[in-house]
């Protein structure tokens, strides 16, 4: 069975500092890692990493994937308090030839002020 | 340009009742997928449609639940004679051509409480 594990499950810090989450999957034909934030409502798209070792960047957010690995992580600089939010990373599969995302269950980063 | 749509945010229901999400994809987008997010856990893939057609459901219970999506109208996914374990966030997300996780939108949820 397709498995996508996150760590931590929770993290509290500090705002400014920086944060690192891990993900790491097991799951057959494999084509892309996805990283989404989920803060009260619907999940919000954040990276598709398809390529290993090439860094994506969004402002203090960014992310690599490790294929040899079978791993990526997701890094907030600078945190902020508007950063606090569930973290989700998903493996998309190939699926008896249909596409799926395989969700992991998050990290819960929250920024004390 | 409005996002996907579901609704109710919120239903109640009892034990043994019927629960039906409705869920609007984006204007233009064809495909639709439900997920099922249980208390501390992560977002489950539950079943993919297009019009009118189930192209996976390999994550539907076998029992009880059904989902469509007519040719006109939303996408429903339907529980029936639910019961306590069945509360959970239920998260539709609809994409343009298929999946390719980067064009899929997702839906601010609806969530079942069953008492």
């Amino acid at each position: 069975e397709d498995k996508v594990v996150q760590s931590p499950l929770s993290l509290v810090v500090h705002e400014g500092d920086t944060v690192t989450l891990n993900c790491s999957y097991e799951v057959t034909n494999f084509r892309s890692l996805l990283w989404y934030k989920q803060e009260k409502k619907a999940p919000t798209f954040l990276f598709m990493l398809t390529s290993s070792g090439i860094e994506k960047k969004s402002g203090r957010l960014s992310s690599i994937l490790d294929k040899k690995e079978l791993s990526s992580i997701l890094n907030i600089t600078a945190t902020q308090t508007g950063d606090s939010a569930i973290y989700l990373c998903a493996a998309l599969v190939l699926n008896f030839g249909n596409e799926k995302l395989t969700f992991g269950t998050g990290t819960r980063l929250t920024i004390i002020p | 340009n409005a996002g996907v749509m579901q609704n109710p945010r919120h239903l109640v229901r009892r034990r043994g009742q019927e629960a039906r999400l409705r869920c609007s994809p984006v204007k233009g987008h064809s495909h639709v997928y439900w997920y099922r997010q249980l208390p501390e856990e992560g977002l489950k893939f539950m079943v993919y449609l297009q019009k009118e057609n189930i192209i996976d459901e390999s994550g539907m219970p076998k029992e009880r639940f059904s989902a469509e999506f007519p040719k006109e109208g939303p996408s429903i996914l339907r529980i029936q004679q639910v019961v306590r374990g069945d509360s959970a966030a239920y998260f539709c997300a609809s994409s343009p051509s298929g999946p390719l996780g980067y064009g899929y939108t997702f839906g601010s949820g609806t969530r079942l409480t069953v008492v």
